[in-house]
């Protein structure tokens, strides 16, 4: 059975940096391509970005809204993805889901986490 | 970047078919995924490649994209559709993801 663990959210003041992680189970994490995807509170789904598999490049690709500032990774040898997230704003409060991708040139999201809130406030 | 316009809302009584649509410039060029996400759950896959189910997800759920519409047509609609639906495609021209606003349904 696939398992997606997030953790690491909380509370962040403006300006300040948190790492998510996402522990995942259940298939072969190193094959996998993987996303992240956060929904504010009360609003609908948004891409943040994707890490493709080492053997595909292991190349990252982010959203407008957060390039420059996040960054993800992944250990394979700790089947964990992570997001770095630095010079936080309160507009990236939300939900962040870690997600599975279908490694296809139109990919979609085949299993999700539970999510972790991520709440950026002074 | 590529703009994905779902309506706000769906009604429609059980039992009757339910269609929730998905505007984007020749949406029908991409391929299209649903997700259903229930309050306080993780969205659900269930429909992707605009029209295969992935494996659990009832034949009452199926989809269509042609021209500047995708829809997904939900048969039989059950209390238990209540929920958001999220319409996604791969902008390949930026390589990002795109979602749709959302779409809330309601059963009468």
């Amino acid at each position: 059975e696939v398992q997606l663990v997030e953790s690491g959210g909380g509370l962040v003041k403006p300006g300040g940096s948190l790492r998510l992680s996402c522990a995942a189970s259940g298939f072969t994490f190193s094959n996998a391509w993987m996303s992240w995807v956060r929904q504010a509170p009360g609003k609908g789904l948004e891409w943040v970005g994707r890490i493709k598999s080492k053997t595909d490049g292991g190349t990252t690709d982010y959203a407008a809204p957060v390039k420059g500032r996040f960054t993800i990774s992944r250990d394979d040898s700790k089947n964990t993805l992570y997001l770095q997230m630095n010079s936080l704003k309160t507009e990236d409060t939300a939900v962040y889901y870690c997600t599975t991708e279908m490694a296809t040139t139109h990919p979609w999201f085949d299993y999700w986490g539970q999510g972790t809130l991520v709440t950026v406030s002074s | 970047s590529y703009v994905l316009t779902q309506p706000p809302s769906v009604s429609v009584a059980p039992g009757q078919t339910a269609r929730i649509t998905c505007g984007g410039n020749n949406i029908g060029s991409k391929s299209v995924h649903w997700y259903q996400q229930k309050p306080g759950q993780a969205p659900v896959l269930v429909v992707y490649d605009d029209s295969d189910r992935p494996s659990g997800i009832p034949e009452r759920f199926s989809g269509s994209n042609s021209g500047n519409t995708a829809t997904l047509t939900i048969s039989r609609v059950e209390a238990g559709d209540e929920a958001d639906y999220y319409c996604q495609v791969w902008d390949s021209s930026s390589d990002l993801g795109v979602f749709g606003g959302g779409t809330k349904l309601t059963v009468l």
